[in-house]
């Protein structure tokens, strides 16, 4: 959605950091979601954050938030080739969820 | 079944005829969500249910469009008089709990219904 804005596309070699950053507009934003989409399937939840953290790590995952200027960013260590999806990212204040357009993640050899 | 499934996967359709989509949220979900994707875009908000209460329609972009969910369970998207603008991915997702734990973040979607109207 317009509330939610992602760079379009990103070309990463295996074996090394991603990185996908998101901007919103929302401030009263609640939690703050990063799903993937891969081909033919639904969207998945990877990981949230709430609006009063400033980082939160999960395996190769770590999302960083900084709230004062409304980014968020996914960075995802060794990339695998089974990491190349669509990155979503979401924001909410109640049970609706607005996303961004979506990040494409290539993962090259 | 284990995760959200939706009918039919794909749909294509002639300009001016009604569609039904079928959503089976997972068994014991209190919430049901529809959203519609557009190539190239994330989802949009359409509707909210919880159990069988229609909590939110503001999402739906004309009165040619309904959602039902009568027995707190499988929901059912109706389009009328289709139009081509209304080619996209209707995406549903579903939560286990109700309104005052919504947001949470967990929502499972299913696969999607691809719709195509010609």
């Amino acid at each position: 959605g317009e509330d939610v804005e992602q760079s379009l596309f990103l070309s990463v070699r295996e074996g090394d950091s991603s990185v996908i950053n998101c901007t919103y507009t929302d401030s009263s934003s609640t939690y703050l979601y990063w799903y993937k989409q891969e081909p033919g399937a639904g969207l998945q939840l990877l990981t949230y954050i709430f609006s009063n953290m400033d980082m939160k790590q999960d395996q190769r995952l770590t999302v960083l938030l900084n709230k004062k200027d409304k980014h968020l960013s996914l960075r995802i260590a060794d990339t695998q080739t089974g990491d190349s999806a669509i990155y979503f990212c979401a924001e909410s204040n109640d049970y609706k969820l607005s996303f961004g357009a979506g990040t494409t993640v290539t993962v090259r050899a | 079944g284990a995760g959200v499934s939706q009918s039919p996967r794909y749909k294509v359709t002639k300009r001016g005829q009604d569609v039904a989509l079928r959503c089976d949220p997972i068994s014991g979900h209190v919430s049901l969500y529809w959203y519609r994707q557009a190539l190239g875009q994330g989802p949009e908000f359409l509707t909210y249910f919880n159990y069988e209460a229609q909590q939110d329609k503001s999402g739906l972009p004309n009165d040619r469009f309904s959602a039902e969910r009568p027995e707190g369970s499988i929901s059912t998207l109706t389009i009328q008089r289709t139009e081509q603008r209304d080619s996209a991915m209707y995406r549903c997702a579903s939560s286990l709990e109700g309104l005052a734990g919504a947001n949470t973040g967990e929502l499972f979607f299913g696969e999607g219904s691809r719709l195509t109207v010609l």
